[in-house]
């Protein structure tokens, strides 16, 4: 089976720097992605990740470390539109399907 | 299509009725999956289409959930006998492959009263 744990809710601050992490448990792997999901609104694709290392995009990085089962989804210069859950979702071995974590909360204060 | 389409946006329906959802995917997708969304909650896998394999149905929650794609391409999720917990959005989403970006559709807010 798969696990995955992410924060429930986090707070920052208008103009700084948060860090959302992702750990997980699977059977294989096969990747590593993270969506952006506003209230009331569909998920959207940010990052995704299947080798080690950091991709940049803008002002989103994703991290990832296989050996570690970890992941980190960074946010620079937040800003209030940034106030959104985070979902952080990995696809195990073979043809398995893409399983999200519960998502992350974060809260974007002046 | 621009986008992965579902119908109805709103389903109210009283206990013990069926209801059908449906999903239009972009065309070309050959993976296909439905997810529901409880209230504040995460996103909980339900089933999975790829290509012409079988479907992936160890999600689905109970005997009373079904769901079919038929020619590749539209899929309809049915509930039977629907109960007050079956209540949340139903989450539709496409993909070109299985290792690929999933696009999703705006959902179809289920209300089982």
């Amino acid at each position: 089976g798969q696990n995955i744990d992410q924060p429930t809710e986090m707070t920052a601050t208008e103009g700084a720097i948060v860090q959302i992490n992702c750990t997980y448990q699977t059977s294989g792997f096969n990747g590593l992605f993270w969506y952006q999901q506003h209230a009331g609104e569909a998920p959207t694709f940010l990052s995704y990740n299947v080798l080690d290392g950091l991709e940049e995009k803008g002002r989103f990085s994703s991290f990832l470390s296989r050996s570690k089962g970890y992941s980190y989804l960074l946010l620079k210069e937040l800003q209030m539109k940034d106030s959104a859950s985070y979902l952080c979702a990995v696809r195990g071995s073979g043809n398995t399907p893409l399983v999200f974590g519960k998502g992350t909360r974060l809260s974007v204060i002046a | 299509g621009a986008g992965v389409s579902q119908s109805p946006s709103n389903k109210v329906t009283e206990k013990g009725k069926d209801v059908e959802l449906r999903c239009d995917p972009i065309s070309g997708h050959t993976a296909l999956y439905w997810y529901r969304q409880s209230l504040g909650q995460g996103l909980e896998f339900l089933i999975y289409f790829q290509g012409n394999s079988a479907p992936d149905k160890s999600g689905l929650p109970s005997d009373r959930f079904s769901a079919e794609r038929t020619g590749g391409s539209v899929s309809t999720l049915t509930i039977q006998r629907t109960q007050q917990e079956d209540s949340a959005v139903y989450l539709c989403a496409s993909s070109t492959g299985p290792n690929e970006k999933l696009f999703f559709g705006s959902g179809t807010q289920l209300s089982v009263l």
